[in-house]
């Protein structure tokens, strides 16, 4: 069964600070990954998508990479502010899913930037 | 460039009363339309998707059904609500180039 996984579910850290959000899927063989920000009772925003071809993406504070022989993604987030504090959602959208795309979340990781 | 619109926003129904949320995109033509579901202290559930007009795809047994009657046009419904039904819904489409996926704004549904 193709999964993804994030870890941790939570994450507080203090306002400036960097740090590393993870993904984990358990097929390599994959279209692409894509990360996504959901505030509280809003529809989810795309941040960045990687193509299987593509090793990292990066806009602003934010840079996405992808390994998929070990099958992880890693979201990174620069200089962290409290407008930063959301769920975060990876998705992986893996080759062998049939007729139509179909992306395969995982269960975000919700962080809060404490200013 | 392209939109995605979803009504209602906020929806509250007795049990066993029917459903329909709608979903039209804008400024794309023929796109892969998804309805995911989204409970409380749960990750996204894939409902159904469609690749065109008429054509439907159920990943999840249950009493919704959706439907594709023009080509930027999808909608969820049900005959009769469960209480289980309640969840916030997002229609997103999927872009033919890049792979990448759009949400519309979510329709968050409580069934009393």
């Amino acid at each position: 069964k193709q999964e993804v996984t994030q870890i941790p579910a939570a994450l507080s850290v203090p306002e400036g600070e960097n740090l590393v959000l993870n993904c984990s899927f358990t097929d390599s063989a994959i279209y692409n990954l894509q990360w996504f920000r959901q505030d509280p009772g809003k529809g989810l925003t795309s941040l960045l998508l990687i193509q299987s071809s593509q090793r990292e993406q990066t806009s602003g504070r934010l840079n996405a990479s992808l390994d998929k022989s070990s099958g992880r993604s890693t979201l990174y987030i620069a200089a962290s502010q409290p407008g930063d504090s959301a769920t975060y959602l990876c998705a992986a959208d893996f080759l062998s899913s049939g007729s139509a795309r179909q992306l395969t979340f995982g269960s975000g990781t919700q962080l809060t930037v404490l200013p | 460039s392209q939109t995605i619109h979803q009504w209602p926003a906020t929806l509250v129904q007795p049990v066993g009363s029917p459903l329909s949320l709608e979903c039209t995109v804008e400024g794309t033509s023929n796109p892969n339309l998804y309805w995911y579901r989204q409970a409380a202290g749960r990750g996204l559930q894939l409902l159904f998707y469609s690749v065109g007009i008429g054509q439907i795809s159920s990943e999840v047994p249950q009493n919704l059904s959706a439907s594709r009657p023009q080509d930027r046009q999808f909608i969820l419904s049900s005959k009769k609500l469960l209480l289980s039904d309640s969840g916030f819904y997002l229609c997103a489409w999927l872009t033919g180039n890049t792979g990448e996926l759009f949400f519309g704004e979510g329709s968050r549904l409580t069934v009393l």
